[in-house]
């Protein structure tokens, strides 16, 4: 298994360019969601997702899209960058278990670099 | 909804020096504290977590307890090593894969040889 898959690792924008942060998992996780990353702020949540065609905000969400078409992907668009969303981005997955454990599987992070 | 303060943001020992990092959380209902390490330019990993009905969990060096009524609980790392020196978050949430923990804000362990 491959796990949790990020694409790009690495990405340069001008302020109001627009893209799409690709995650991908292949564990059959009914859950995944999407966390930034900044020095001393620890890993807030933007986004996340309980299942196919269902989704929901986080803690810092404006400025973010997401959509949940397949169990497998979770891509995050951002529609009019920021410099405020120079940032290193996480997707995790998690699933139910009988004993309520809650592990987050990280996927490897998007460095993020707004100009 | 839930909030988790984490203390120090930095703590430097000397290897063989044990370690203590805290976190307090605020909502009552949260029943599920896991722990992640995560070593520069990496992903965060789970190291060890700890459920409502345990007060004490050990996993070789690394040990949690958690004071329900109070609110707050502790990682311990003894016999610290320098491949220990990573950043660590603690969370707090509801178990079950649907809950979404919220993180603290990180500790960042320098193990000095």
């Amino acid at each position: 298994n491959a796990g949790v898959t990020q694409t790009p690792k690495f990405q340069v924008l001008k302020t109001g360019q627009s893209m799409t942060l690709q995650c991908a998992q292949d564990m059959n996780h009914e859950y995944m969601s999407w966390y930034r990353q900044d020095p001393g702020m620890g890993l807030r949540l933007i986004h996340y997702s309980v299942g196919a065609g269902i989704t929901d905000q986080g803690e810092v969400p404006n400025g973010y899209n997401v959509s949940r078409s397949t169990t497998e992907d979770f891509p995050l668009r951002l529609l009019s960058a920021a410099p405020s969303q120079t940032s290193v981005y996480f997707c995790a997955s998690s699933y139910s278990t009988g004993g309520g454990k809650n592990e987050q599987f990280f996927g490897p992070g998007t460095r993020l670099t707004v100009l | 909804g839930e909030n988790v303060e984490q203390h120090p943001s930095t703590l430097s020992v000397q290897e063989g020096d044990s370690a203590v990092i805290k976190c307090t959380y605020s909502d009552s209902a949260s029943n599920y504290f896991p722990w992640y390490k995560q070593e520069l330019g990496k992903r965060p990993q789970l190291i060890i977590d700890i459920r409502s009905n345990v007060g004490e969990k050990k996993d070789q060096r690394i040990a949690v307890t958690l004071n329900k009524t109070a609110k707050h609980f502790s990682l311990h790392i003894t016999e610290t090593q320098p491949e220990d020196s990573a950043v660590y978050f603690c969370a707090a949430s509801l178990s079950g894969g649907s809950y979404i923990p919220t993180f603290g804000r990180g500790t960042s362990l320098i193990v000095h040889p």
